[in-house]
């Protein structure tokens, strides 16, 4: 049973324009949360992390939304640039614990010229 | 970038044979974990470690297994090889539990035949 879920496998987005990429949990005992970009052949990289104390966290053009009533974060991208063109999984842990993340499948972002 | 060196990048090995896989991190991070990547699937943790031989079981870890007798190194064993673990490995490191991100090496792609 898939805890964390990401149910876009792909999305195009116009350069200049907004990206949303949409990320569900149903384990509620994740309170962290974060994105990692991942281009072909390189490991993840991390991207932006939210804790489960706040709604909203912001650096530069990465914001990260957390809805934890419906167990629902956003990674909003303004403007999208093409180096943004990558495979995007969200990730989740549990405060104390030392197994890891649980990722998502991933989104594969196409930003469009 | 996090110090993480995964070796070998790239083998290709037989059904039935055993296969090791390391990862050297020069970060002295308590914790490391091993991943595995398929298509349709994100990553999915295999074994991590929290401690110089202290290891504990991921979501897919039957026919893995890992020693951790340094904390710099961290090895993943397929004791005897199938089809079904030809996929991308990808060791990761993180200083705290539950509250930091964790840093990806380069991945390690396996192929059995």
């Amino acid at each position: 049973d898939q805890q964390v879920k990401q149910n876009s496998p792909s999305l195009s987005v116009q350069e200049g324009r907004i990206s949303i990429l949409n990320c569900d949990y149903t384990n509620s005992m994740f309170d962290y949360f974060l994105w990692y970009k991942k281009y072909p052949a390189e490991g993840p990289t991390f991207l932006i992390s939210i804790s489960s104390i706040k709604d909203k966290n912001e650096d530069g053009r990465f914001t990260v939304f957390l809805n934890k009533s419906a167990k629902h974060l956003s990674l909003h991208i303004v403007p999208s640039q093409p180096g943004d063109s990558a495979v995007y999984f969200c990730a989740a842990s549990r405060g104390g614990g030392a197994d890891g993340l649980t990722f998502g499948k991933g989104t594969h972002l196409i930003i469009q010229p | 970038d996090a110090g993480i060196t995964q070796s070998p990048r790239h083998k290709v090995t037989e059904t039935g044979t055993p296969v090791t896989l390391r990862c050297h991190q020069t970060e002295n991070h308590r914790y490391m974990y091993w991943y595995r990547q398929d298509p349709g699937h994100g990553l999915r943790l295999i074994h991590y470690s929290y401690g110089v031989k202290d290891t504990d079981k991921g979501e897919v870890s039957d026919g893995y297994s890992v020693s951790r007798s340094k904390t710099e190194d961290f090895l993943l064993t397929l004791e005897s090889a199938t089809s079904s673990q030809t996929s991308v490995y990808f060791c990761a490191i993180s200083e705290y539990v539950g509250a930091g991100e964790a840093f990806f090496g380069q991945g390690t792609r396996l192929t059995v035949v």
